[in-house]
């Protein structure tokens, strides 16, 4: 079946605009979680969504950054008034129930510029 | 919360030899472990898993190692080939916890030369 989808695939925008980012999780997968791919760094933490629900969003890293799940399926990444730090690859995942030990099922991700 | 070491950041070997990467983490109620496996350009993919009800798990040339007490666990690839090159996250969570997220190391980027 498909798999996670995101969407665009590349956003290059400048400093001070927002920005939204879409993700497709896989059909009928319960929880879907936001990471963030800074060059040379690792997968950072950023949201957790169980249905429509963010028990966690302790990974959020600053008030400009939100985001929001819809009918249990796809989410929003949203990042208001861009700076040049949020440059990094948005990762999407997406596993059947939210439990810590399912297989995560990444996305393409997202590759953001902010000139 | 949970933090993850990964070690070394690069890995450099010869066609055939082994590589091995280990990783810590602090929070003691952790209890699964996966490893991702991240080519170059593409979305990082689950290639082995550990529980800690366990001491080792094979896959053919993977396995991994977890020492509870030590708090570390290890990849251990085999017989290195060309296309083992990528970058290799540890992760660790509370699998009991609904709704507990992955904490990844930083990677690992290994590169074996033919």
């Amino acid at each position: 079946g498909a798999g996670v989808s995101q969407s665009p695939s590349n956003k290059v925008t400048e400093k001070g605009k927002d920005v939204e980012l879409r993700c497709d999780p896989i059909s009928g997968h319960t929880a879907l979680y936001w990471y963030r791919q800074s060059l040379g760094q690792g997968l950072e933490f950023l949201i957790y969504f169980q249905g429509n629900s963010a028990p966690d969003k302790s990974g959020l890293p600053s008030d400009r950054f939100s985001a929001e799940r819809t009918g249990g399926s796809v989410s929003t990444l949203t990042i208001q008034r861009t700076q040049q730090e949020d440059s990094a690859v948005y990762l999407c995942a997406s596993s059947p129930a939210g439990t810590g030990k399912e297989t995560q099922y990444f996305g393409p991700g997202t590759r953001l510029l902010v000139l | 919360g949970e933090n993850v070491e990964q070690h070394p950041s690069t890995l450099s070997v010869q066609e055939g030899d082994s590589a091995v990467i280990k990783c810590t983490y602090s929070d003691s109620a952790s209890n699964y472990f996966p490893w991702y496996k991240q080519e170059l350009g593409k979305r990082p993919q689950l290639i082995i898993d550990i529980r800690s009800n366990v001491g080792e798990k094979k896959d053919q040339r993977i396995a991994v190692t977890l020492n509870k007490t030590a708090k570390h666990f290890s990849l251990h690839i085999t017989e290195t080939q060309p296309e083992d090159s990528a970058v290799y996250f540890c992760a660790a969570s509370m699998s009991d916890q609904a709704g507990t997220a992955l904490i990844f190391g930083k990677g690992t980027t290994l590169s074996v030369s033919s």
